[in-house]
């Protein structure tokens, strides 16, 4: 059975530091992992989408990168806002049919202070 | 604009009721899932439809109950067998089929059950 853990499960950091988090899975044969944003109260907001077979994918301030041997995932986030502060979840989808699970993670409670 | 809609955003329920969640979409895609996620916790999978008059049971599907009769809709039924209710709800959506998309998540409903 896949297991997603997410360390730290909170960080808070100053505004304006370079930050990363980290997701790993216990099951490597996974066909993709997705990183979401969710505020409070909030659903999901997806933020970045890594195929098995990419090594990384960027947006903005935002890196993902994927080393499916070693089962992990790390999310760095470059000059950190207060705006950042949320929860962030990472997820691992089993395979290419919408059929297939998405596992997430607790998630990591993020706060960038002013 | 397209997107997920939740409603209500708030419910609340006397314990022996049955109550229904509604998700709608105007994304036009194919697959719906619905989650449950707990405080602390990452998303367990409810139910899922990859297409309409079709539905599969997820993780924890137990004292719950669905329907897919449009492919705009995926209504979730609460159901008094449901032993801990309470709980925040999102809906999500994905085109479906055989396609590594990623999901897209409604606002959530927060049901509570007393």
């Amino acid at each position: 059975k896949q297991e997603v853990t997410q360390i730290p499960a909170a960080l808070s950091v100053p505004e304006g530091e370079n930050l990363v988090l980290n997701c790993s899975f216990t099951d490597s044969a996974i066909y993709n992992l997705q990183w979401f944003r969710q505020d409070p109260g909030k659903g999901l907001t997806s933020l970045l989408l890594i195929q098995s077979s990419q090594r990384e994918q960027t947006s903005g301030r935002l890196n993902a990168s994927l080393d499916k041997s070693s089962g992990r995932s790390t999310l760095y986030i470059a000059a950190s806002q207060p705006g950042d502060s949320a929860t962030y979840l990472c997820a691992v989808k089993a395979g290419q049919t919408s059929g297939s699970r998405l596992t997430f993670g607790e998630g990591t409670q993020l706060t960038v202070n002013p | 604009d397209g997107g997920i809609t939740q409603s209500p955003k708030y419910l609340f329920r006397k314990e022996g009721q049955n109550v229904t969640l509604s998700c709608e979409q105007n994304l036009n895609h194919d697959a719906m899932y619905w989650y449950r996620q707990d405080p602390g916790q990452g998303l367990r999978l409810i139910y899922y439809s990859q297409i309409v008059n079709d539905f599969q049971k997820g993780d924890i599907a137990e004292g719950y109950s669905v329907s897919r009769e449009k492919k705009e809709s995926f209504p979730l039924t609460v159901t008094s067998a449901q032993k801990n209710p309470t709980a925040f709800y999102l809906c999500a959506s994905s085109i479906g089929g055989r396609s590594s998309y990623e999901q897209y998540f409604g606002p959530g409903t927060r049901l509570t059950v007393t």
